[in-house]
């Protein structure tokens, strides 16, 4: 299984975009990447998938470059209420279980 | 209608006692699983249910014990709770065979051992 790097925090303001990176340099050729969300006492949600080149959806993008050993969710113009965990995953959609949540990163955003 | 139901959300016991978590998910899904989150965040999987069989069975002591009645329940019995089983316990369910594998969490349920 692929292990996942990303940054443990990262601090933001209301408006901006947040770009959090997550590296997995020993992705296999089956592999998908996704990304779940974790608010306080609450369960983590997902938000993303990709497997190459750009994904976007109502609440985020995935940028993933061609070597796809690393990628990107890009959150735009974040408020208050993305105050959350988010995690990065890599795995075979066919066996999820398996899949490693990791530590994730914690993002605050500040008014 | 909640997708993934827990209960209970918080609970709180003696060293040494037994408790059990139960969850339920409406969703039609055929697995189920269950996680442990740590204070540090990382969310570990402890078991899998595909169809109420066993799938997945990760290092878990064998004090935690998984029963799945039906595909709608897997609930969590936990025998001679200890201090260091103080966690946020997550259930989950997917689908298999779905293009995401989408992981549908309940809101967790929060377990401290005094």
């Amino acid at each position: 299984l692929a292990k996942t790097t990303q940054p443990i925090s990262m601090d933001s303001y209301e408006g901006q975009e947040v770009n959090i990176t997550c590296s997995h340099n020993n992705i296999a050729t089956n592999d998908y990447i996704t990304w779940y969300q974790q608010f306080p006492s609450q369960g983590p949600r997902f938000i993303i998938q990709g497997y190459k080149t750009k994904v976007t959806n109502e609440v985020a993008s995935l940028f993933i470059p061609a070597d796809r050993k690393s990628s990107t969710l890009s959150l735009p113009r974040v408020s208050l209420s993305d105050t959350a965990v988010y995690y990065c995953l890599v795995g075979d959609m066919s066996n999820t279980g398996k899949l490693i949540f990791g530590q994730g990163t914690t993002l605050q955003v500040k008014p | 209608d909640t997708a993934v139901s827990q209960t209970p959300k918080y609970l709180v016991t003696q060293m040494g006692n037994d408790k059990s978590i139960k969850c339920e998910q409406n969703l039609g899904h055929d697995t189920m699983y269950w996680y442990k989150q740590d204070s540090k965040k990382f969310l570990k999987i402890m078991f899998s249910y595909n169809n109420k069989e066993l799938i997945i069975n990760e290092t878990v002591p064998n004090r935690f014990s998984p029963k799945s009645p039906d595909k709608a329940h897997l609930n969590l019995h936990i025998n001679s709770l200890e201090l260091g089983d103080s966690a946020v316990y997550f259930c989950a369910s997917s689908h298999r065979g779905t293009d995401t594998g989408e992981l549908f969490f309940g809101e967790g349920s929060r377990l401290t051992v005094l």
